[in-house]
Protein backbone atom coordinates (compact mmCIF):
# COMPACT_ATOMS: atom_id res chain seq x y z
CA UNK A 1 0.00 0.00 0.00
CA UNK A 2 1.16 3.99 0.28
CA UNK A 3 3.79 4.19 2.41
CA UNK A 4 4.05 7.85 3.49
CA UNK A 5 6.49 8.24 6.06
CA UNK A 6 7.37 11.98 8.73
CA UNK A 7 10.51 12.45 10.36
CA UNK A 8 11.28 13.24 13.13
CA UNK A 9 8.22 12.20 14.93
CA UNK A 10 9.29 14.30 17.65
CA UNK A 11 10.81 17.76 17.67
CA UNK A 12 11.70 20.16 20.68
CA UNK A 13 13.61 23.33 20.07
CA UNK A 14 13.96 27.07 21.43
CA UNK A 15 12.11 29.79 20.26
CA UNK A 16 13.79 31.31 17.45
CA UNK A 17 15.31 28.17 16.26
CA UNK A 18 15.02 27.23 12.16
CA UNK A 19 13.33 23.76 11.97
CA UNK A 20 13.33 21.06 8.92
CA UNK A 21 10.32 18.46 8.82
CA UNK A 22 10.74 15.67 6.37
CA UNK A 23 8.04 13.50 4.73
CA UNK A 24 9.19 10.96 2.49
CA UNK A 25 6.28 8.94 -0.12
CA UNK A 26 6.73 5.29 -2.11
CA UNK A 27 5.15 6.30 -5.31
CA UNK A 28 5.03 8.98 -7.49
CA UNK A 29 2.34 11.90 -6.40
CA UNK A 30 0.04 14.25 -8.17
CA UNK A 31 -0.99 15.41 -5.12
CA UNK A 32 0.92 16.53 -1.88
CA UNK A 33 -0.36 18.76 0.82
CA UNK A 34 1.21 19.98 4.56
CA UNK A 35 -1.13 20.57 7.28
CA UNK A 36 -0.62 22.14 10.52
CA UNK A 37 -2.81 20.73 13.59
CA UNK A 38 -2.42 23.03 16.46
CA UNK A 39 -2.95 22.04 20.15
CA UNK A 40 -6.23 22.42 19.87
CA UNK A 41 -7.02 20.53 17.50
CA UNK A 42 -7.68 22.32 14.54
CA UNK A 43 -6.19 21.30 10.92
CA UNK A 44 -5.14 24.00 8.50
CA UNK A 45 -4.03 23.67 5.37
CA UNK A 46 -0.15 24.94 4.67
CA UNK A 47 0.56 23.92 1.30
CA UNK A 48 -0.46 22.38 -1.67
CA UNK A 49 2.60 21.22 -3.48
CA UNK A 50 3.02 18.15 -5.15
CA UNK A 51 6.43 19.65 -6.98
CA UNK A 52 8.72 22.39 -6.66
CA UNK A 53 9.13 24.96 -4.20
CA UNK A 54 6.58 27.49 -2.27
CA UNK A 55 7.10 29.97 0.67
CA UNK A 56 4.36 32.04 2.72
CA UNK A 57 5.98 34.16 5.57
CA UNK A 58 8.79 31.95 7.77
CA UNK A 59 7.41 28.57 6.29
CA UNK A 60 8.24 27.30 3.43
CA UNK A 61 7.95 23.89 1.86
CA UNK A 62 9.88 22.18 -1.42
CA UNK A 63 8.90 18.73 -3.19
CA UNK A 64 11.27 16.80 -5.28
CA UNK A 65 8.86 14.57 -6.64
CA UNK A 66 11.33 12.48 -9.04
CA UNK A 67 13.47 11.35 -5.32
CA UNK A 68 9.82 11.00 -3.33
CA UNK A 69 10.53 13.34 -0.36
CA UNK A 70 8.77 16.92 0.66
CA UNK A 71 10.63 19.16 2.78
CA UNK A 72 8.54 21.71 5.41
CA UNK A 73 10.92 24.30 6.65
CA UNK A 74 10.26 26.51 9.49
CA UNK A 75 12.32 29.44 10.16
CA UNK A 76 12.53 31.88 13.31
CA UNK A 77 10.31 29.32 15.58
CA UNK A 78 7.72 30.56 17.50
CA UNK A 79 5.25 29.37 20.44
CA UNK A 80 2.51 29.58 17.94
CA UNK A 81 4.03 26.83 15.43
CA UNK A 82 3.67 24.26 18.16
CA UNK A 83 1.69 21.70 17.43
CA UNK A 84 1.84 18.20 14.56
CA UNK A 85 2.33 18.79 11.21
CA UNK A 86 1.66 15.96 8.86
CA UNK A 87 2.03 15.58 5.27
CA UNK A 88 -0.70 14.11 3.02
CA UNK A 89 -0.14 12.32 -0.83
CA UNK A 90 -2.21 11.07 -3.06
CA UNK A 91 -0.57 8.90 -5.31
CA UNK A 92 -0.62 8.82 -9.03
CA UNK A 93 -1.36 5.82 -10.69
CA UNK A 94 -4.17 4.56 -8.40
CA UNK A 95 -6.46 6.43 -10.63
CA UNK A 96 -8.72 7.88 -6.88
CA UNK A 97 -9.25 10.89 -4.57
CA UNK A 98 -8.19 10.04 -1.56
CA UNK A 99 -5.26 12.13 0.41
CA UNK A 100 -3.27 8.96 2.16
CA UNK A 101 -1.71 10.97 5.40
CA UNK A 102 1.59 10.38 7.14
CA UNK A 103 1.57 9.79 10.95
CA UNK A 104 2.82 13.18 11.80
CA UNK A 105 5.68 15.10 13.29
CA UNK A 106 5.26 16.79 17.23
CA UNK A 107 6.67 20.26 17.27
CA UNK A 108 6.88 21.95 20.55
CA UNK A 109 8.57 25.67 20.82
CA UNK A 110 10.17 26.46 24.23
CA UNK A 111 9.73 29.87 25.13
CA UNK B 1 -14.14 26.75 10.48
CA UNK B 2 -14.35 28.34 6.94
CA UNK B 3 -18.08 27.01 6.47
CA UNK B 4 -17.69 23.56 7.78
CA UNK B 5 -19.73 22.56 11.07
CA UNK B 6 -19.29 19.38 12.66
CA UNK B 7 -22.58 17.97 15.34
CA UNK B 8 -21.67 17.13 18.28
CA UNK B 9 -18.66 18.23 19.08
CA UNK B 10 -18.45 16.19 21.96
CA UNK B 11 -21.22 12.55 22.65
CA UNK B 12 -20.36 9.94 25.17
CA UNK B 13 -22.33 6.47 24.19
CA UNK B 14 -22.58 3.22 25.31
CA UNK B 15 -21.42 -0.05 23.35
CA UNK B 16 -24.34 -0.91 20.98
CA UNK B 17 -25.77 1.95 20.41
CA UNK B 18 -26.16 3.56 16.94
CA UNK B 19 -24.50 7.49 16.48
CA UNK B 20 -24.50 9.92 13.66
CA UNK B 21 -21.77 12.84 12.80
CA UNK B 22 -23.25 15.44 11.47
CA UNK B 23 -20.70 17.22 8.50
CA UNK B 24 -22.78 20.51 7.54
CA UNK B 25 -20.80 22.90 4.64
CA UNK B 26 -21.49 26.29 3.10
CA UNK B 27 -19.03 25.91 0.21
CA UNK B 28 -20.64 24.00 -1.97
CA UNK B 29 -17.81 22.44 -2.63
CA UNK B 30 -18.41 18.73 -4.25
CA UNK B 31 -16.31 16.51 -2.02
CA UNK B 32 -16.65 15.72 1.47
CA UNK B 33 -15.01 13.68 3.66
CA UNK B 34 -14.72 11.41 6.89
CA UNK B 35 -11.24 10.91 8.72
CA UNK B 36 -10.60 9.49 12.07
CA UNK B 37 -7.31 10.45 13.73
CA UNK B 38 -5.85 7.85 16.45
CA UNK B 39 -2.82 8.37 18.88
CA UNK B 40 0.35 7.02 16.45
CA UNK B 41 -2.22 6.29 13.23
CA UNK B 42 -2.10 9.94 11.60
CA UNK B 43 -5.68 10.44 10.55
CA UNK B 44 -7.33 7.48 8.33
CA UNK B 45 -10.14 7.89 5.82
CA UNK B 46 -13.42 6.61 6.45
CA UNK B 47 -15.44 7.35 3.55
CA UNK B 48 -15.56 10.24 1.23
CA UNK B 49 -18.29 11.31 -1.20
CA UNK B 50 -17.58 12.99 -4.77
CA UNK B 51 -21.55 14.19 -5.63
CA UNK B 52 -24.76 13.71 -3.82
CA UNK B 53 -25.59 9.79 -3.45
CA UNK B 54 -22.25 9.44 -4.58
CA UNK B 55 -19.68 7.77 -2.06
CA UNK B 56 -16.85 5.46 -1.52
CA UNK B 57 -14.93 3.54 1.18
CA UNK B 58 -11.41 4.65 2.78
CA UNK B 59 -9.19 2.42 4.52
CA UNK B 60 -10.71 2.44 7.68
CA UNK B 61 -14.72 1.80 6.34
CA UNK B 62 -15.45 -1.34 8.59
CA UNK B 63 -18.51 -0.47 10.90
CA UNK B 64 -19.56 3.01 9.17
CA UNK B 65 -21.88 4.06 6.46
CA UNK B 66 -22.64 7.64 5.68
CA UNK B 67 -24.91 8.96 3.90
CA UNK B 68 -25.32 12.14 1.32
CA UNK B 69 -28.75 13.09 0.18
CA UNK B 70 -27.79 16.87 0.01
CA UNK B 71 -24.76 18.80 -1.36
CA UNK B 72 -24.17 20.85 2.11
CA UNK B 73 -24.29 17.25 4.29
CA UNK B 74 -22.45 14.44 4.97
CA UNK B 75 -23.74 11.99 7.16
CA UNK B 76 -21.47 9.60 8.90
CA UNK B 77 -22.97 6.28 11.16
CA UNK B 78 -22.00 3.74 13.61
CA UNK B 79 -25.09 1.08 13.48
CA UNK B 80 -23.60 -0.42 16.73
CA UNK B 81 -21.39 1.49 18.44
CA UNK B 82 -17.73 0.07 19.84
CA UNK B 83 -15.23 1.20 22.12
CA UNK B 84 -12.54 0.77 19.16
CA UNK B 85 -14.52 3.33 17.21
CA UNK B 86 -13.88 5.68 20.24
CA UNK B 87 -11.74 8.62 18.48
CA UNK B 88 -11.60 11.86 17.27
CA UNK B 89 -13.68 12.20 13.96
CA UNK B 90 -12.92 15.02 11.26
CA UNK B 91 -14.99 15.84 7.64
CA UNK B 92 -13.24 17.72 5.43
CA UNK B 93 -14.16 19.32 1.86
CA UNK B 94 -12.65 20.17 -0.99
CA UNK B 95 -13.51 21.48 -4.54
CA UNK B 96 -12.14 19.46 -6.56
CA UNK B 97 -10.85 15.80 -6.40
CA UNK B 98 -7.52 14.53 -4.97
CA UNK B 99 -6.59 13.44 -8.81
CA UNK B 100 -6.65 17.21 -10.29
CA UNK B 101 -3.66 19.11 -10.28
CA UNK B 102 -4.85 21.77 -8.97
CA UNK B 103 -4.96 24.19 -6.03
CA UNK B 104 -8.34 23.68 -5.37
CA UNK B 105 -8.31 20.46 -4.41
CA UNK B 106 -6.80 21.72 -1.24
CA UNK B 107 -8.75 20.17 2.12
CA UNK B 108 -10.41 22.40 4.57
CA UNK B 109 -10.83 20.77 7.84
CA UNK B 110 -14.13 21.05 10.61
CA UNK B 111 -13.16 21.17 14.37
CA UNK B 112 -13.92 17.83 14.99
CA UNK B 113 -16.10 15.56 16.72
CA UNK B 114 -14.87 14.19 20.05
CA UNK B 115 -16.79 10.09 20.35
CA UNK B 116 -16.15 7.98 23.53
CA UNK B 117 -17.57 4.50 23.67
CA UNK B 118 -17.74 2.91 26.87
Amino acid sequence: GIQVEQSPPDLILQEGANSTLRCNFSDSVNNLQWFHQNPWGQLINLFYIPSGTKQNGRLSATTVATERYSLLYISSSQTTDSGVYFCAVVISNFGNEKLTFGTGTRLTIIP
Amino acid sequence: DAGITQSPRHKVTETGTPVTLRCHQTENHRYMYWYRQDPGHGLRLIHYSYGVKDTDKGEVSDGYSVSRSKTEDFLLTLESATSSQTSVYFCAISELGGRESSGANVLTFGAGSRLTVL
